[in-house]
């Protein structure tokens, strides 16, 4: 069985600051990790996604994130944050090496940045 | 079509009434998911479709939900004499062959309220 925790319900930081949004998972064998962000009274739209190779991974509108093997973490992170970047954050897993590709997600971080 | 469409994009219906929603996945993609989600909550795993595998349906969450789908098509949800708690926006996704590492593309849901 594969599961995605994302432990804070809710971040606040200020435009300009740093921005991270948490997430932990379990699987069997090796992930592949994802971020999704929700904007309001929008669908969701993919930002990166971890599958191989370099543990830090770059996304769109400026987002990265780093995958830790030991820590068994996929953080989503970005240097400056924008009020813009207020929306709902989406961590997803699947297993590697498994004919089994359903997505997993975690229960979401809603990201408020004030101005 | 470019991207996965769901109809209607919204539904009201009278509880004990029958409904089905409908998603069409993007041309070629092979697996297909269907999300459930409460207001301000997470994304909720209803079933999931790989290729000609049979379906998990392991997030059905009663006997009156069942989806179907033919093919690498059109799949659609049934919800069964509809309950209040059936309200939610029902999310459809699909992503291409590869498997577990090629992200999901959404559809912008079905909001469905029952009254």
């Amino acid at each position: 069985a594969q599961s995605v925790a994302q432990p804070e319900d809710q971040v606040n930081v200020a435009e300009g600051n740093p921005l991270t949004v948490k997430c932990t998972y379990s699987v069997s064998g090796n992930p592949y990790l994802f971020w999704y962000v929700q904007y309001p009274n929008r669908g969701l739209q993919f930002l990166l996604k971890y599958i191989t190779g370099d543990n830090l991974v770059k996304g769109s509108y400026g987002f990265e994130a780093e995958f830790n093997k030991s820590q068994t973490s996929f953080h989503l992170k970005k240097p400056s944050a924008l009020v813009s970047d207020s929306a709902l954050y989406f961590c997803a897993v699947s297993p590697l090496g498994s004919n089994d590709y359903k997505l997993s997600f975690g229960a979401g971080t809603t990201v408020t940045v004030r101005a | 079509g470019a991207g996965v469409s769901q109809s209607p994009s919204n539904k009201v219906t009278e509880k004990g009434k029958d409904v089905e929603l409908r998603c069409d996945p993007i041309s070629g993609h092979t697996a297909l998911y269907w999300y459930r989600q409460r207001l301000g909550q997470g994304l909720e795993f209803l079933i999931y479709f790989q290729g000609n595998s049979a379906p998990d349906k392991s997030g059905l969450p009663s006997d009156r939900f069942s989806a179907e789908r033919t093919g690498e098509s059109v799949s659609t949800l049934t919800i069964q004499r509809t309950q209040q708690e059936d309200s939610a926006v029902y999310l459809c996704a699909s992503s291409s062959e590869g498997g577990g590492s090629t992200e999901a593309f959404f559809g912008q849901g079905t909001r469905l309220t029952v009254v």
